[in-house]
């Protein structure tokens, strides 16, 4: 089953303790992408990789770092986290051609305190 | 730049009425545009996409969406809401004249009363 696999699904973490969200996909995509959804501001793009050791920024990059060293993981890394990424994060991943659409991770929420 | 829009926050329809989610766009080029469903405590699933030809679009579960050019809309339609059609949806655009980039709008979040 064709899937993108995040973990874990809820994390609740203390301000400063470094933390690392994983994420897998089965598709052989060479575009992965993390975003964080939060009220009324929909789907904002933190990171995104184009392929292995590719990586670049997106919208909202602060406080947040990726790797992509083999294809098909992309995990998201919070080396010092604070409240205000207290958020819903969700992976997605998708082939690179103009026209196809993302499939998505089940989503992780975590709550900085 | 791109953006895209959802202007309602919520839409409330009865069931086995129609419904309507609204979505504009703006791009530089010509659209690749999207809708995407989320469900509660799930990842967003993707319902239906244009990418050239056939204004109209049919996708999963029944819905359709309607490209306007002139009104820059990309408005998410299904003759007869369910109940279970319940959810928070996504419009997304992304620019075809080049770059991979995708847009979302904020979301709007569909309740359908039995």
């Amino acid at each position: 089953e064709a899937q993108v696999t995040q973990n874990p699904r809820y994390l609740i973490t203390v301000t400063g303790k470094k933390l690392t969200v994983t994420c897998s996909q089965n598709m052989n995509h060479e575009y992965m992408s993390w975003y964080r959804q939060d009220p009324g501001l929909g789907l904002r793009q933190i990171y995104y990789s184009m392929n292995v050791e590719v990586t670049d920024k997106g919208d909202v990059p602060e406080g947040y770092k990726v790797s992509r060293k083999e294809k098909r993981n992309f995990p998201l890394i919070l080396e010092s986290p604070s409240p205000n990424q207290t958020s819903l994060y969700f992976c997605a991943s998708s082939s690179t051609g103009d026209n196809t659409e993302a499939f998505f991770g089940q989503g992780t929420r975590l709550t900085v305190v | 730049a791109q953006s895209v829009a959802q202007p309602e926050d919520q839409v409330n329809v009865a069931e086995g009425n129609p419904l309507t989610v609204k979505c504009t766009y703006s791009v530089s080029g010509n659209p690749y545009l999207f809708w995407y469903v989320q469900y509660p405590n799930r990842g967003l699933q993707f319902l239906l996409k244009y990418i050239t030809g056939d204004n109209l679009v049919k996708g999963s579960y029944g819905f359709e969406a309607e490209f306007n050019k002139s009104q820059t809309s990309f408005h998410l339609k299904k003759p007869s809401a369910l109940v279970s059609d319940s959810a928070l949806y996504f419009c997304a655009v992304r620019d075809g004249t080049g770059g991979f980039k995708t847009i979302f709008g904020a979301g709007t979040r569909l309740f359908v009363k039995a």
